[in-house]
């Protein structure tokens, strides 16, 4: 399984654009990259899931350089309610296990 | 689409006694299931792999003798937590795998929290 680096923490404010950048340095050719979203005492929440290049959907982005060893989630105009730790994954298609990471605490205040 | 629940939400038992938890996909058929523990300012640590219909595959240093783990259908797997003592006492957090396309995504359940007194 491919191990993953983000940083432990980030702040940030209300309104910006915030980028947590991962670091999968041994990522495997099949393997996908997926980022989750963790509240206190919650489970983690999907946010989105990468192959290559850049994926959307209506809550974040995923960017993915040509040479897969990194990806960067980016949340577009963060609110209070974003203050969560992000887990960024890497695994092989329909593999069976998840080994998460620290994961990056946000903090965004007003 | 693609909810997973836990049932109960949190629970408090005597050391000594057992508790089951359940997880539930309630909109989805998941072939195979996940349990999680989390302790208090830590990351998720597999527990174990369940797969409907066959024996769960645990990961290292979990003994399954304590952590029984059922996954009678597709929809259904329980954790059941034998002669609970108070370091067992975490945030247990299940997930289903959707099989569609992709690398068949994981989603989790909202988790139970088990206190051991």
């Amino acid at each position: 399984l491919a191990k993953t680096t983000q940083p432990i923490s980030m702040d940030s404010y209300e309104g910006q654009e915030v980028n947590i950048t991962c670091s999968h340095n041994n990522i495997a050719t099949n393997d996908y990259i997926t980022w989750y979203q963790q509240f206190p005492s919650q489970g983690p929440r999907f946010i989105i899931q990468g192959y290559k290049t850049k994926v959307t959907n209506e809550v974040a982005s995923l960017f993915i350089p040509a040479d897969r060893k990194s990806s960067t989630l980016s949340l577009p105009r963060v609110s209070l309610s974003d203050t969560a730790v992000y887990y960024c994954l890497v695994g092989l298609a329909g593999y069976s296990t998840l080994t998460f990471g620290k994961g990056t605490m946000l903090l965004v205040s007003p | 689409g693609a909810v997973v629940s836990q049932h109960p939400s949190w629970v408090i038992c005597k050391s000594g006694t057992s508790v089951k938890i359940e997880c539930r996909s309630l909109d989805f058929q998941a072939t195979t299931m996940f349990w999680y523990r989390q302790f208090p300012k830590q990351s998720l640590m597999l527990m174990a792999t369940s797969n409907e219909g066959s024996k769960a595959t645990y990961e290292q240093g979990v003994e399954k003798d304590k952590f029984l783990i059922n996954h009678a259908s597709l929809t259904l797997s329980t954790l059941t937590v034998t002669s609970a003592h108070p370091e067992d006492s975490s945030f247990y957090i299940c997930s289903a795998r959707a099989a569609r396309g992709g690398a068949g995504e994981q989603y989790f359940g909202p988790g139970t929290r088990l206190t051991v007194t």
